[in-house]
């Protein structure tokens, strides 16, 4: 298996442009999951899906932010307008359903670095 | 809510000592508790986790955790570090049904010296 995929690995852009960081889970996992990393505020969780359904984005920092999963095997984060303010890695992670062995076990991805001038 | 603390932002040692990695967590339940690890550049790696049973319990790359429930404590340990083990160490509590909602420590950087 391939693992989480991530795209783009970086990301420079201008305050103002839209962003859209993509990821492809791993085959079969029905969980999928959106983290920010920054230095001051370390691993946060923007927002989770079971089963393509969002379930959990009190962490998505504001309205600029926004996250889909139209199918199985592909999920969106996407910032409109980004700022500055936005720069950090961002991972995705997913898991198996929720009652098989391992579903707590989060595997990541290699994260999107975004850095936003 | 629950939280996670980890003291310690970086520790030095020198290849072949033994490491301790200290984590507080805060948690009303019985708590999904686990380790991973950041190599620069990289996503987290889990280490080990533990749920219930033995509080004693063992991971990959030789690494050792003791869930102590009435210190609220989930310690890393290793009895002796090669310098690849030079990285971030994160520690996390996980909540919901699944304990797949995971909350992490503030991560603690690890220098190894030659």
């Amino acid at each position: 298996d391939a693992g989480v995929i991530q795209s783009p690995r970086h990301e420079v852009t201008e305050m103002g442009q839209e962003v859209t960081l993509r990821c492809k889970p791993i085959s079969g996992h029905n969980s999928l999951f959106w983290y920010r990393q920054t230095m001051m505020r370390g691993l946060e969780l923007l927002i989770y899906f079971n089963n393509n359904v969002p379930i959990d984005d009190s962490g998505m920092p504001e309205d600029r932010f926004s996250a889909k999963m139209p199918n199985a095997s592909f999920s969106t984060l996407k910032i409109q307008p980004s700022e500055p303010r936005d720069s950090a890695v961002y991972f995705c992670a997913s898991t198996p359903a929720g009652r098989t062995s391992g579903a707590n076990v989060l595997t990541f991805g290699a994260g999107s670095r975004l850095t936003v001038l | 809510a629950q939280s996670v603390t980890q003291p310690d932002i970086h520790i030095t040692v020198s290849e072949g000592a033994s490491l301790e990695l200290r984590c507080n967590y805060s948690y009303g339940a019985t708590p999904y508790l686990f380790w991973y690890v950041q190599s620069p550049g990289q996503g987290l790696q889990l280490l080990l986790k533990y749920f219930s049973g033995d509080t004693l319990v063992q991971g990959i790359k030789g690494f050792e955790a003791e869930f102590k429930r009435s210190q609220s404590s989930f310690n890393l340990r290793k009895p002796s570090v090669h310098w690849s083990d030079a990285a971030e160490y994160f520690c996390a509590v996980g909540e919901g049904a699944a304990g797949n909602k995971l909350t992490f420590g503030g991560g603690t950087r690890v220098l190894v010296k030659p």
